[in-house]
Order: structure tokens, then C-alpha cells, then sequence
């Protein structure tokens, strides 16, 4: 099955800069990329996903781009604001009827330092 | 966007009980739902995935007679946790994808579940 791995586990950056996190899959028959925000005792957020006809996503500060190659995929971050601060988790999924589940990465802690 | 809403948002309860978790899809129709657990400062983890019309599907380690799922309607599946233990404490989060639309997975606002 899909093993998806994430790194950083935490990240902190000083507001205004740039925050990158990085995930890799295993299973190349994936095609749905999804990043979710998630923030304490609160359900995860779709922020931006990816899917594998494309290299690359921006939506105004944030960014995803995707290796099929390689097998991974990255968050982007710009301007940092203190509001950016939460838990964000990067997922993997065959995406067809839908009826496949997400593989979630372990998260990474960002912290925006006002 | 698509909403998903889960009852309760949070229950405690005694160890030995069984607790519900209700997960609607208020404007979409849900063939599948998926359960998720998140322990503190962890991911999510899938637990089962839940079929209208069919049993649900389980993962490796999740023990199903505990784990009671039933997919009721096409806008309702509900998770029982049966004999709660301690170690049962956790999130519980499901979500549904809104296959009309975009396929993309809603998930509903969590339950915490506290196990005296």
C-alpha cells in the first residue's frame, strides 16, 4: 500500500519568510495530492491539492509542486504570516471514484515568529 | 463547499461502555465514508472505510467488533465504540468524499473521546 513520508517534523520561521515542507510516496500509482492545515482540536483544512497531470499549483501564498519522477511533492509557503501557524499534513490517494482513502504524511509543526 | 458534521463533538465516558459517533453529509450524497483516529500530536490514521449498502472495510489492526460501523443511508455512517477503554481515547474524525463534485475528501469537525 501507498506509505507517504513528510519532513520537517516542526519548522519555525521568522514572519515574512518562506516555509517549505517536503513529502515523498511510495506507490506511483498515485495521483491525488492534497495538503491539509490543521489546527488544534480542529478538523483538517484543504489549503491546496495537486494532481498528477500537472507540475505545479499556486494559489496567491501558497504553492505545491509535484515530481512524478521522483515521487514527491512540496509545500510552499510565502510571506509567512503568524495566522499560518498549525499543524499541516501532506496525502497521497488513488484518486478514481473516489472511494479510495487519503494516506496521510506524520505532519509538521510550523511556527510563524512574529 | 461540502459540509460534513459529526455527533458528538465530545463524550466522556466510563470504561466499559459503548459510545456513538454519529457522521452526516448535509449536501451530498455518500457512497463511502472514511473513520480516521488521531491520537495527540499524531496523524491520522484510517481505520475503516465505510460502505452504504455493504459491511465496512477495516485496517489492518482495527478490531471490528469493537469498532462497529454502519453505513446507515447515503448521508449517514456511524462509528460505536464498544467496551471503551482508557487506551481508546482519542480523535475520531470521519470524512466523505463529494464524488459528484470534485472528489475531494470534507471531513467533519471531530469528536474527542475521553475514557475514564
Amino acid at each position: 500500500g501507498e506509505n507517504v513520508e513528510q519532513h520537517p517534523s516542526t519548522l519555525s520561521v521568522q514572519e515574512g519568510d518562506s516555509a517549505v515542507i517536503k513529502c515523498t510516496y511510495s506507490d506511483s500509482a498515485s495521483n491525488y495530492f492534497p495538503w491539509y492545515k490543521q489546527e488544534l482540536g480542529k478538523r483538517p483544512q484543504l489549503i491546496i491539492d495537486i494532481r498528477s497531470n500537472v507540475g505545479e499549483k499556486k494559489d496567491q501564498r501558497i504553492a505545491v509542486t509535484l515530481n512524478k519522477t521522483a515521487k514527491h511533492f512540496s509545500l510552499h509557503i510565502t510571506e509567512t504570516q503568524p495566522e499560518d501557524s498549525a499543524v499541516y499534513f501532506c496525502a497521497a490517494t488513488l484518486r478514481n471514484s473516489g472511494n479510495t482513502p487519503l494516506v496521510f504524511g506524520k505532519g509538521t509543526r510550523l511556527s510563524v515568529i512574529a | 463547499g461540502a459540509v460534513v458534521s459529526q455527533h458528538p463533538s465530545w463524550v466522556i465516558c466510563k470504561s466499559g461502555t459503548s459510545v456513538k459517533i454519529e457522521c452526516r453529509s448535509l449536501d451530498f450524497q455518500a457512497t463511502t465514508m472514511f473513520w480516521y483516529r488521531q491520537f495527540p500530536k499524531q496523524s491520522l490514521m484510517l481505520m475503516a472505510t465505510s460502505n452504504e449498502g455493504s459491511k465496512a472495510t477495516y485496517e489492518q489492526g482495527v478490531e471490528k467488533d469493537k469498532f462497529l460501523i454502519n453505513h446507515a443511508s447515503l448521508t449517514l455512517s456511524t462509528l460505536t465504540v464498544t467496551s471503551a477503554h482508557p487506551e481508546d481515547s482519542s480523535f475520531y474524525i470521519c470524512s466523505a468524499p463529494n464524488q459528484g463534485v470534485t472528489d475531494t475528501q470534507y471531513f467533519g469537525p471531530g469528536t474527542r473521546l475521553t475514557v475514564l
